[in-house]
């Protein structure tokens, strides 16, 4: 089966630093995303991980452990504007993305 | 460089009636794949064309079908709309499976 699971919902503090966690079940495996999505606009690219191990790029890093099933996304040095969904989503082994239904991360002062 | 447009952002529908959305990608892009939205749902496929062959298809009924253009351009034909249609539907598009999908700003549809 396919199965994509993420939190709901999270809350930080501005400046602070927040791990948001995906596990994931699926029949074959070709990559792991993250995407942002402000309410009210499209989803944007964050990162990409096929290999094992952590990809950083500035304050966001994402983790992937393919032999889990898991990976997150860390974001660093938090701003108000970091305040969005954040998408998970696999590419199966038809290349077609399995999204998560979104964790909504909320920042407070 | 121009990103993904899709037309129109808005669209107030009547139930039964039928709607065709647009999808034009980024220049050199080959892969376009179609998007339902709705709150506490998250995104839902619905199709990917790829150099204009339909090459995955979602869990939607037949009422919702597609089609790419030689040059890439997409359209998204929804028939007999339902209430339930009522989303955002978003189009991405990319050069192949391996790149990120770069999104459009997505079309609106209410039905009424």
């Amino acid at each position: 089966g396919q199965n994509i699971d993420q939190p709901t919902e999270m809350t930080a503090t501005e400046g602070a630093i927040v791990q948001i966690n995906c596990t994931y079940q699926t029949s074959g495996f070709n990559g792991l995303f993250w995407y942002q999505q402000h309410a009210g606009e499209a989803p944007t690219f964050l990162s990409y991980n096929v290999l094992d191990g952590l990809e950083e790029k500035g304050r966001f890093s994402s983790f992937l452990s393919r032999s889990k099933g898991y990976s997150y996304l860390l974001l660093k040095e938090l701003q108000m504007k970091d305040s969005a969904s954040y998408l998970c989503a696999d590419m199966d082994s038809n290349y077609q993305l399995i999204w998560g239904a979104g964790t909504k991360l909320i920042i407070k002062p | 460089k121009a990103g993904v447009t899709q037309t129109p952002r808005y669209l107030i529908k009547t139930r039964g009636q039928q709607v065709t959305l647009s999808c034009s990608p980024i220049s050199g892009h080959r892969s376009v794949s179609w998007y339902q939205q709705t709150p506490g749902q998250g995104l839902q496929f619905l199709f990917e064309y790829f150099s204009e062959t339909q090459r995955n298809k979602g869990n939607f009924p037949g009422r919702f079908s597609g089609r790419q253009f030689s040059n890439s351009r997409s359209e998204m034909n929804v028939s007999t709309l339902e209430l339930g249609d009522s989303a955002l539907y978003l189009c991405a598009s990319s050069r192949d499976v391996n790149y990120g999908y770069t999104f459009g700003s997505g079309t609106r549809l209410t039905v009424v």
